[in-house]
């Protein structure tokens, strides 16, 4: 059974506005992370965050992080039509911090 | 080239056959994977391997068989191709980087049984 579930499952925003995406799990994990797929590749690692760290950023990438509530929110801000893909949360877990349990993704899509 | 190559990109087999697929690595990362991905599941691990002559089944193994007799190469097998395995199938490795792991991902194989 997959770890981490995405919502919204598909969002269209217009370009310039900024996305949310959010990710929750189901067990104690290490880290968790964000990747992004573009139609017909493989998927790439964006950003990750630590159990201990409650926000982080990466360029126009904010990852937050609430371990009490077992859910993650990814915003894009000030979007672009290049940004149009989906994206998935990864756990790990306390046992198996090499092993990525896939959440089913959230397609984005950036109306230029 | 540096990175993680899967070979054949595309393939069309009938039900019954067996068919191979191919993963090849350049970085010597210890652990690799083989995922399925199908609409409305996301991505689904299959196989994994933390080293040469070390495999373990992930969420969906039946049908399938991995090796790893060299740590860069991670062949999945298909022993009799049926229609429900058409999917496509990804495989990563991981590397340690920020004193985590990642994962890389190869760009897929395209897998249709008919």
């Amino acid at each position: 059974s997959q770890q981490g579930e995405e919502d919204p499952q598909a969002l269209s925003i217009q370009e310039g506005e900024n996305a949310t995406m959010n990710c929750s799990y189901k067990t104690s994990i290490n880290n968790l992370q964000w990747y992004r797929q573009n139609s017909g590749r493989g998927l790439v690692h964006l950003i990750l965050i630590r159990s201990n760290e409650r926000e982080k950023h990466s360029g126009r990438l904010r990852v937050t992080l609430d371990t009490s509530k077992k859910s993650s929110s990814l915003l894009i801000t000030a979007s672009r039509a290049a940004d149009t893909a989906s994206y998935f949360c990864a756990t790990d877990t306390e046992d198996s911090s090499y092993k990525l349990i896939f959440g089913s993704g959230t397609r984005l899509l950036v109306r230029p | 080239d540096a990175g993680i190559t899967q070979s054949p990109r595309y393939k069309i087999t009938e039900t019954g056959r067996q068919v191979t697929l191919m993963c090849h690595q350049t970085w010597s990362h210890s652990y690799m994977f083989w995922y399925r991905q199908d609409l409305g599941h996301g991505l689904r691990l299959i196989y994994y391997s933390a080293a040469a002559d070390i495999t373990d089944k992930g969420e969906v193994p039946d049908g399938y068989v991995v090796s790893r007799s060299k740590t860069e190469n991670f062949p999945l097998t298909l022993e009799s191709a049926t229609r429900s395995q058409t999917s496509v199938y990804f495989c990563a490795s991981t590397g340690w980087r920020d004193f985590s792991y990642e994962q890389y991902f190869g760009p897929g194989t395209r897998l249709t049984v008919t």
